[in-house]
Parts: C-alpha cells; structure tokens; sequence
C-alpha cells in the first residue's frame, strides 16, 4: 500500500504566520492527493482536493500544490481557528491511506 | 444538507462482532459510494472500505477477511460489521460519502466503539 509521511508532526503557530504541511508518498500519485482539517471534538472535512483545487466554504488562505509524490497545503495568514490536526489522503491505488496528520497548535 | 448518523453499540467483547449502522439524510443512498473509516487515538485514519448500490464492494486488504459492508436502501442505511474483534479495533468509526473524485465529504459526526471484555 501507498505510505503518506506528513512532516512536521506537530507544529506550534501564532496568528497571522504562513504555515507550510508537507505530504510525500511513496509511489507517484499523480495528482490524486486530498488535504482535510480536524478541529478537536469533530469529524475531518476536506479543504484541497486533487492536490490543489480549492473546495466551496473553504477560506481561501488555504492553499495546495504539488504532484507526483511531493504535495504541499500552505495556510496564508493562519487563524485561531485553524489550530486544528491536518491530513492528507491519496485516492490513487486502493487500498485509499492517510498520512499520519499534523498537529498545529497556538503558542 | 446532507447529514450522516453512525450508530451501534459503544462497547463490544472482544473475539465478537461489531456492529454499526450510517443512516443517510439529504443524499440518495443509491447513488454515491459510501466509505467506512476508522481512527484509533493517537494513530493515522484508516479506510476501511466502500460500498455502491450495484454491489461493487472495495475493501482494504489489511481488513478485508472480517469486514463485511451491506446497505439498505428502503432505511438509507449503510452497515458495518468487523468480525474477531480485538482491542485493535477500538477506534472512532466514521462513514462519509466517497465523491466521484474519491476523497470524502462529508463525514458523520462518528462513534466511539471500545472493545474489551
């Protein structure tokens, strides 16, 4: 199955800082890699689809890029709200895997 | 809007079979794949597997000797059941609609299931 390493693990942040998750997989993806954030207490929902295509509702301080087996979600101008753990998922290959999320939290 | 309902019981002894139910509101239950995913704590989600109205059925090969995925459409209700429980298997077990795309959106709001005797 795919492996999907995010990096950093956890990360403190303050308001307004540019934040940069990285997620590299270990066989090529294309372009089939999807981003979702999980605040405490709640389900995941999805915020990038398709490495980077924006979803409805999101703010658009969220961001993606990338392809292949190196995928990047970038938060411009983080907000209180977004302390929150982030995953990426690749619908690539079955069986469909996660990377193992990161965790910002406010300093 | 769409709302997804996991339901079953919240503790199961281990050796037996889990059980759990996804009732469906505001989404036609025939045609979307409906995914089962699960999140022990402290560890990484895990896709358990997806099921479609025409009976194609895709589950994760880690799992795939004790799962087993049926719906019911007369009660918009798409079901779980995990065989040979272990305390492994104790984790939040979501359903959510698979898009055509193949990510997921959106997720039930989960249920916590222990397994232990």
């Amino acid at each position: 199955e795919i492996v999907l390493t995010q990096s950093p693990d956890f990360q403190s942040v303050t308001p307004k800082e540019k934040v940069t998750i990285t997620c590299r997989a270990s066989q090529t993806l294309g372009t089939s890699l999807h981003w979702y954030q999980q605040r405490p207490g709640q389900s995941p929902r999805i915020i990038i689809r398709y490495a980077s295509q924006s979803i409805s509702g999101v703010p658009s301080r969220f961001s993606g890029s990338g392809s292949g087996t190196d995928f990047t979600l970038t938060i411009n101008s983080l907000e209180p709200e977004d302390a929150a753990a982030y995953y990426c998922h690749q619908s690539a290959i079955f069986p469909y895997t996660f990377g193992q999320g990161t965790k910002l939290e406010l300093k | 809007q769409v709302h997804l309902q996991e339901s079953g019981p919240g503790l199961v002894t281990p050796s037996e079979t889990l059980s759990l139910n996804c009732t469906v509101s505001g989404a036609s239950i025939s045609a979307n794949y409906w995914s089962w995913i699960r999140q022990p704590a402290g560890k990484r989600l895990e896709w358990i597997g997806r099921i479609f109205s025409d009976g194609t059925l895709n589950y994760n090969p880690s799992l795939q000797s004790r799962v087993t995925m049926s719906m019911d459409t007369s009660r918009s209700q798409v079901s779980l059941k995990l065989s040979s429980v272990t305390a492994a298997d104790t984790a939040i077990y979501y359903c959510a609609i698979t898009t055509w795309g193949n990510w997921f959106d959106p997720w039930g709001q989960g249920v916590l299931v222990t397994v232990s005797s």
